[in-house]
């Protein structure tokens, strides 16, 4: 069971460029969600949905959106990404609906650089 | 003022030493605290899970919280080289927050040898 998985691993992109960073899980959990890790701000929520053909915005949405067409993927993308988000991005899935005692697991992260 | 603030370190002890980590927050609404451990260039897991005020032991792990003072903890007994990571606490409102998690900073351990 490989659980989370998200590619690409790293990516340097242009600003101005549009990218979408891939998630999917392989353990039909309902919800999902995406964060982005920076340093001394530790994680931060940019878009999370609860079940599939639903979605929310976090606490940082702005410049990316999301898409839940199925159970297994939630891919994020940056419309015409800008310096500022570049970061670790971290995507995480739970397992009913997003109740607050649901272990999220992680997957292994995207370091993007934005130039 | 952050939501959430935790002391980002670095924590450097020797093997052996009872370890410390501690988180406080200002949103009374917090029901639900999470510690999760994140080894380098790697996902967080997560290590420990309380409810509402109260002790929880798991082996080596003891989770505090205190809410009447804003302030929970990880203690770590007998650390060893293993344990070395960034330390998350995470928190959350339940109810129609569900599974929105608000993190801290994160704190460096390293246990050495």
């Amino acid at each position: 069971i490989a659980g989370i998985t998200q590619a690409p691993t790293s990516q340097i992109l242009a600003a101005g460029r549009r990218m979408t960073l891939r998630c999917t899980q392989d353990m039909r959990h309902n919800a999902m969600y995406w964060y982005r890790q920076d340093l001394g701000l530790g994680l931060r929520l940019i878009h999370y949905s609860n079940t599939a053909g639903t979605t929310g915005k976090g606490e940082v949405p702005d410049g990316y959106s999301v898409s839940r067409a199925n159970t297994d993927d939630f891919p994020l993308t940056l419309a015409s990404a800008v310096p500022s988000q570049t970061s670790v991005y971290f995507c995480a899935s739970s397992d009913s609906g997003g109740i607050a005692t649901d272990t999220q697991y992680f997957g292994p992260g995207t370091r993007l650089t934005v130039l | 003022q952050k939501e959430v603030e935790q002391d980002p370190g670095p924590l450097s002890v020797p093997e052996g030493a009872i370890v410390s980590l501690n988180c406080t927050y200002s949103n009374s609404a917090f029901q639900y605290f999470m510690w999760y451990r994140q080894y380098s260039r790697k996902g967080p897991e997560l290590l420990m899970y309380t409810y509402s005020s109260g002790n929880k032991e798991d082996g080596r792990f003891t989770a505090q919280v205190d809410k009447s003072s804003k302030y929970i903890s990880l203690f770590i007994r007998d650390s060893q080289p293993s344990d070395s990571a960034t330390y998350l606490c995470a928190m959350s409102e339940g109810g129609t927050s569900y599974g929105k998690l608000t993190f801290g900073q994160g704190t460096i351990l390293t246990v050495h040898p």
